[in-house]
C-alpha cells in the first residue's frame, strides 16, 4: 500500500482481555516503530524493529506488552490482561534507513472499559 | 519518558499571521524533527534539521536549532485555517533510532 496501515482503527475491550493491534508498514521499509499516545500528550516510544528483530524494546511498560514482526513486514502489538490505563491511541511508524524520517499510520484507538 | 517541552501549549491566531512554536530538549541529538497531527491521529513529517545545521526552510516553514541552548523553534508564515493542528517536535539522539516527542503545541488558525 501507499502508506502505513493500522487495524483496527478502534478497539473496545473489557478489562482483563487480550488484544492484538496490527501494523502494515510501507513496502520495503525495514524499520518499524510502535508508539503510544495518551490524550493531550505526545507519542511515547514503545518498541523498534529492524527487520524481524526487536532492536530496542525499552519503552514497553511491562511484561503484559509484547510485539512481533516474524517476517520483517507486518507487526502485531499484543497486550495481555488489559487495564483501563492501557487506553490510548497506539501509533505505528515505518522508515527506510538511512533516512530518519518516520511515516505514521492513523493509529488504533484502544478503549479498555 | 518524554524529553521535549514545547511552548506555548496552545496558540490561537488569525489567518495571515505568523505562528511560532518553541521546543526544548535535554540530551545531545543527531537531529530534530517537527511533525503535525490532525484530530489526534496519524502524524505527518514536516521538516528535519540536523545537529550541525542552524536554520532550515521548507515552503512557509522555517526551523531554527540552537544546540548550545538545546532548543528549536518552528515558524509558520502567513498561516491558513488549514494549518490548524497539533505540532510536535521530536529528537533523535545519537546512537539511537527512537524519536522522543515533546508535549506539543495546539495551533488554532481562525479564518
Amino acid at each position: 500500500g501507499a502508506g502505513v496501515s493500522q487495524t483496527p482503527s478502534n478497539k473496545v475491550t473489557e478489562k482483563g482481555k487480550y488484544v492484538e493491534l496490527r501494523c502494515d508498514p510501507i513496502s520495503g521499509h525495514t524499520a518499524l516503530y510502535w508508539y503510544r499516545q495518551s490524550l493531550g500528550q505526545g507519542p511515547e516510544f514503545l518498541i523498534y524493529f529492524q527487520g524481524t528483530g526487536a532492536a530496542d524494546d525499552s519503552g514497553l511498560p511491562n511484561d503484559r506488552f509484547f510485539a512481533v514482526r516474524p517476517e520483517g513486514s507486518v507487526s502485531t502489538l499484543k497486550i495481555q490482561r488489559t487495564e483501563r490505563g492501557d487506553s490510548a491511541v497506539y501509533l505505528c511508524a515505518s522508515s527506510s534507513p538511512p533516512s530518519d524520517i518516520q511515516y505514521f499510520g492513523a493509529g488504533t484507538r484502544l478503549s479498555v472499559l | 519518558s518524554q524529553q521535549g517541552e514545547e511552548d506555548p501549549q496552545a496558540l490561537s491566531i488569525q489567518e495571515g499571521e505568523n505562528a511560532t512554536m518553541n521546543c526544548s530538549y535535554k540530551t545531545s541529538i543527531n537531529n530534530l524533527q517537527w511533525y503535525r497531527q490532525n484530530s489526534g491521529r496519524g502524524l505527518v513529517h514536516l521538516i528535519l534539521i540536523r545537529s550541525n545545521e542552524r536554520e532550515k526552510h521548507s515552503g512557509r516553514l522555517r526551523v531554527t536549532l540552537d544546540t548550545s541552548k538545546k532548543s528549536s523553534s518552528l515558524l509558520i508564515t502567513a498561516s491558513r485555517a488549514a494549518d490548524t493542528a497539533s505540532y510536535f517536535c521530536a529528537t533523535l539522539s545519537i546512537n539511537t533510532d527512537k524519536l522522543i516527542f515533546g508535549t506539543g503545541t495546539r495551533l488554532q488558525v481562525f479564518p
